[in-house]
């Protein structure tokens, strides 16, 4: 079965710190790996995407295979990196459905 | 270019009602999928819908379901309302085509009291 997991429901770092959200995923096929965020009073929007290996706001993540994890690292926090962050994945054998995780709350602190 | 679109944004029903929930894609997306957001179970898939049919279902009772229009607009009907059943959903478009991105909208807040 399809499963992501982010051990960390809330995470606060102070301002210029680095931060690294954990993800954990189960899945016994290739699955696509992404990355949403979810600012206040905002829609979730997508932050990264595995295949793209593109470096959004700072934020980065390489997916480790061997360890089935895809950590969103960034090396100096901003406050305005406050927000709700979920892993999800996704495969073409699931249809275009996403499997999230449960999220994990950042708090930059000044 | 649109953006997804959720109407209404709010709503509060009774238990036993039943609600209808709208969502119209972003222009050329054929693909939109269905989940419900609460602060216990997080974000989980009900459904998708592909150029009118029902690609995909996640676990979830039969009191929900949904369709899609030849515009690619989707509706969500719950049935017979429970008060779990109180959530954000969310609806979220996508070509449809390979694993491309997905645009969510900014979800329909559902109360039952």
């Amino acid at each position: 079965a399809q499963r992501v997991t982010q051990p960390e429901k809330l995470l606060s770092v102070f301002k210029g710190a680095p931060v690294e959200l954990k993800c954990n995923y189960s899945y016994s096929g290739s699955p696509e790996l992404f990355w949403y965020v979810q600012y206040s009073r905002q829609r979730l929007q997508l932050l990264l995407r595995h295949i793209s290996r593109e470096s959004i706001k700072g934020f980065t993540a390489d997916l480790n295979k061997g360890e089935t994890s895809f950590h969103l690292k960034k090396p100096f926090a901003q406050e305005e990196d406050s927000a709700m962050y979920y892993c999800a994945l996704r495969s073409l054998n699931y249809g275009q459905n996403f499997v999230f995780g449960p999220g994990t709350r950042l708090s930059v602190l000044p | 270019k649109a953006g997804v679109t959720q109407t209404p944004r709010y709503l509060i029903k009774t238990r036993g009602q039943q609600v209808t929930l709208s969502c119209s894609p972003i222009s050329g997306h054929r693909s939109v999928s269905w989940y419900q957001q609460t602060p216990g179970q997080g974000l989980q898939f009900l459904f998708e819908y592909f150029s009118e049919t029902q690609r995909n279902k996640g676990n979830f009772p039969g009191r929900f379901s949904g369709r899609q229009f030849s515009n690619s607009r989707s509706e969500m009907n719950v049935s017979t309302l429970e008060l779990g059943d109180s959530a954000l959903y969310l609806c979220a478009s996508s070509s449809g085509q390979g694993i491309t991105e997905a645009f969510f909208g900014q979800g329909t807040r559902l109360t039952v009291v």
